[in-house]
């Protein structure tokens, strides 16, 4: 399995500008998170999907930002418009059916976001 | 409020043992978790913890006590491979999983 993958690894952009984040899940995963990492505030969680469909978005900073989920294996994370205060590494991770409690979640990558 | 409680930093020799110790208080605790992350790259599953007691892994274990929401994971035979950033994790109530802002550890020759 190639693990979960992202989308891109490395953005730039300017502040003000629509931002993209993509993200697949393991095949098979019925849980996917979505994560902030940044120095001063370690890892947050923005927002977890089950089975496609968001149960907790409280993590979301602000209505700029927003993610979608239209199918088992493929999830989206937008900011728009951007501000250089989203400056971090947005993390995706999925776990498989069962007990969230217990199973292990599996991250990608990481997409460094540089808003300027 | 919640929270969990780690060292920011430590360092310790190749060779040599190291605990890294976790406080929380949470809403309810369903579960411990420890990753570890290297500089740049992902979190990756060291392990679970739910019971009381001592869990191990060949060179790694974690214990766990709830009653002093207490944990510690312990690096035994240390390798410089080792020199990453160890993160805690608590699973409360509403089974939220809340992140420790981790532990880097530095490991010399």
């Amino acid at each position: 399995d190639a693990g979960v993958i992202q989308s891109p690894r490395h953005e730039v952009t300017e502040m003000g500008q629509e931002v993209t984040l993509r993200c697949k899940p393991i095949s098979g995963h019925d849980y996917l998170f979505w994560y902030r990492q940044t120095m001063m505030r370690g890892l947050e969680l923005l927002i977890y999907f089950n089975n496609n469909v968001p149960i907790d978005d409280s993590g979301m900073p602000e209505d700029r930002f927003s993610a979608k989920m239209p199918n088992a294996s493929f999830s989206t994370l937008k900011i728009q418009p951007s501000e250089p205060r989203d400056s971090a590494v947005y993390f995706c991770a999925s776990s498989p059916q069962g007990d969230p409690s217990t199973d292990t979640q599996y991250f990608g990558p990481g997409t460094r976001l540089t808003v300027l | 409020g919640q929270n969990i409680d780690q060292p920011t930093e430590m360092t310790a020799t190749e060779g040599a043992i190291v605990q890294i110790n976790c406080t929380y208080q949470t809403s309810g605790f369903n579960g411990l978790f420890w990753y570890q992350q290297h500089a740049g790259e992902a979190p990756t599953f060291l392990s679970y913890n739910v019971l009381d007691g001592l869990e191990e892994k060949g060179r790694f274990s974690s214990f766990l006590s709830r009653s002093k929401g207490y944990s510690y994971l312990l690096l035994k035979e240390l390798q410089m491979k080792d020199s990453a950033s160890y993160l805690c994790a608590v699973i409360d109530s509403n089974y939220q999983l809340i992140w420790g802002a981790g532990t880097k550890l530095i490991i010399k020759p």
